[in-house]
């Protein structure tokens, strides 16, 4: 089967620029996630989708994050505007049904911020 | 929320060298899972532990997870430059939220 597809792989931007990150998971995972990973440390959940609803924000900085799954099925991650600590790789993730049985994650996209 | 902790952070070992890794919690863990995340990629699934005391081998590779649950290891006989990555452990939380909260990692670098 197709794995998770994120694009773009690498994003260069200057601070207070907008960037959207793109994730299409496996065909049928109801469960949707975005993770950040800081060089260095694990992946810190920034927000859970269950088809296209909400069930976990509570990491996600909303005053510049902002993240949708329109339809239930693929979804974007925006940062508006970037800040130079938004510098990471930001991962999506998805599962059938909570994580029950396991989750696969795409390769993620790069984000440098100038 | 879980706040797992991994040690080392870094280890550097030569081919066929045998190492321990360990992740520590100060809550109990219903279940654990590790991960090996390879440079430009996510992390993948290596194998999750459920019942304490529990022994699981993949390969090179033994898994154990405490017998409180609180603490699991990995350890890997006659290690291979293809086992060089990112190797994490993670809490998949309760039933019904299932989002996964990750450890800081141990890098492991495999010298040929």
């Amino acid at each position: 089967e197709a794995g998770v597809a994120q694009s773009p792989r690498y994003k260069i931007i200057e601070k207070r620029q907008s960037v959207a990150f793109w994730c299409n998971p496996i065909s049928g995972h109801a469960t949707l996630y975005w993770y950040q990973q800081i060089l260095g440390q694990g992946p810190k959940l920034l927000i859970q989708f269950q088809n296209n609803g909400v069930v976990d924000d509570s990491q996600l900085p909303k005053d510049r994050f902002s993240a949708e799954r329109l339809k239930g099925v693929d979804s974007t991650l925006k940062i508006q505007p970037a800040k130079l600590e938004d510098s990471a790789v930001y991962l999506c993730a998805s599962s059938l049904a909570g994580g029950d049985y396991g989750y696969t994650f795409g390769s993620g996209t790069r984000l440098t911020v100038v | 929320t879980q706040l797992l902790e991994q040690s080392p952070q870094f280890l550097s070992i030569q081919e066929g060298e045998n190492l321990t890794v360990y992740c520590n919690s100060s809550s109990v863990f219903s279940s654990l899972q590790w991960y090996r995340q390879e440079p430009g990629e996510g992390p993948v699934l290596l194998v999750t532990v459920v019942t304490g005391g529990e022994v699981k081998k993949l390969k090179r590779l033994t898994f154990q997870f405490g017998d409180a649950r609180k603490d699991s290891s990995l350890h890997i006989t006659a290690a291979q430059p293809g086992d060089t990555g990112l190797y994490l452990c993670a809490d998949p939380g309760d039933t019904g939220r299932r989002a996964l909260t990750f450890g800081s990692g141990t890098r492991l670098q495999v010298q040929p």
